[in-house]
């Protein structure tokens, strides 16, 4: 079975201080691995996510995930944060298989940008 | 084009009281995704469909049913409901398995 932790459940940093937001993952099979940004009150949109095309994926908003096997990990960067960046993080992952992608979440990270 | 749209937004039921919550989606997407999300729990699947005309279970299916008898709509029901499944339902999207899920606004239901 697949699963994801997300180390940290809060992340408080200064704006213009480097963002970074830890994902470590579980597959038994090849993953596609997702970040995902929810601000108050709305869906999911995606960030980025890595298909096991290039490990380095750049994603909106100036957003970075590095896709590490021997770690498994995908952490996600920034490396400058904005105020705008204030709020909850998920990072999933699914396999590769035929069908529906079924997503695989973790429990979310907070992130709070200080003045 | 509206993306994926949730109704209702919020809504309060007692235990033991029924209800359907819709999704739709205007993207003539396949796949469609029912989640529910719970504080520390991220979200997690609680039925999908691949296509008009079927549904499967997801992660967490106990306590629910779906339909997709048109491509565009995603229902779930809870035929009895309780306090358990008081959480913020969000349905979402895709043109295939392996495209972008698009997530729709949330619906937040309190069973007392």
């Amino acid at each position: 079975a697949q699963s994801v932790t997300q180390l940290g459940s809060h992340v408080s940093v200064s704006e213009g201080a480097l963002v970074l937001l830890r994902c470590n993952y579980s597959s038994s099979v090849p993953p596609y691995l997702f970040w995902y940004v929810q601000y108050p009150n709305q869906g999911l949109q995606l960030l980025l996510k890595y298909t096991s095309a290039a490990t380095l994926v750049k994603g909106i908003n100036g957003f970075e995930a590095e896709f590490k096997k021997s770690e498994t990990s995908f952490h996600l960067t920034k490396p400058s944060a904005h105020m705008s960046d204030a709020a909850e993080y998920f990072c999933a992952v699914s396999d590769h298989g035929q069908g529906a992608q079924k997503l695989v979440f973790g429990q979310g990270t907070r992130l709070t940008i200080n003045p | 084009n509206a993306g994926v749209t949730q109704t209702p937004k919020f809504r309060v039921l007692k235990t033991g009281q029924s209800m359907t919550l819709l999704c739709a989606q205007d993207m003539n997407h396949e796949y469609m995704y029912w989640y529910r999300q719970d504080p520390g729990m991220g979200l997690r699947l609680i039925h999908y469909s691949v296509g008009e005309g079927t549904t499967a279970k997801g992660e967490v299916p106990d306590g629910y049913n779906v339909s997709r008898l048109k491509k565009q709509n995603f229902l779930l029901g809870l035929e009895s409901a309780a306090p358990s499944q008081t959480s913020v339902y969000f349905c979402a999207s895709s043109i295939s398995g392996v495209h972008e899920q698009y997530f729709g606004p949330g619906t937040r239901l309190t069973v007392t």
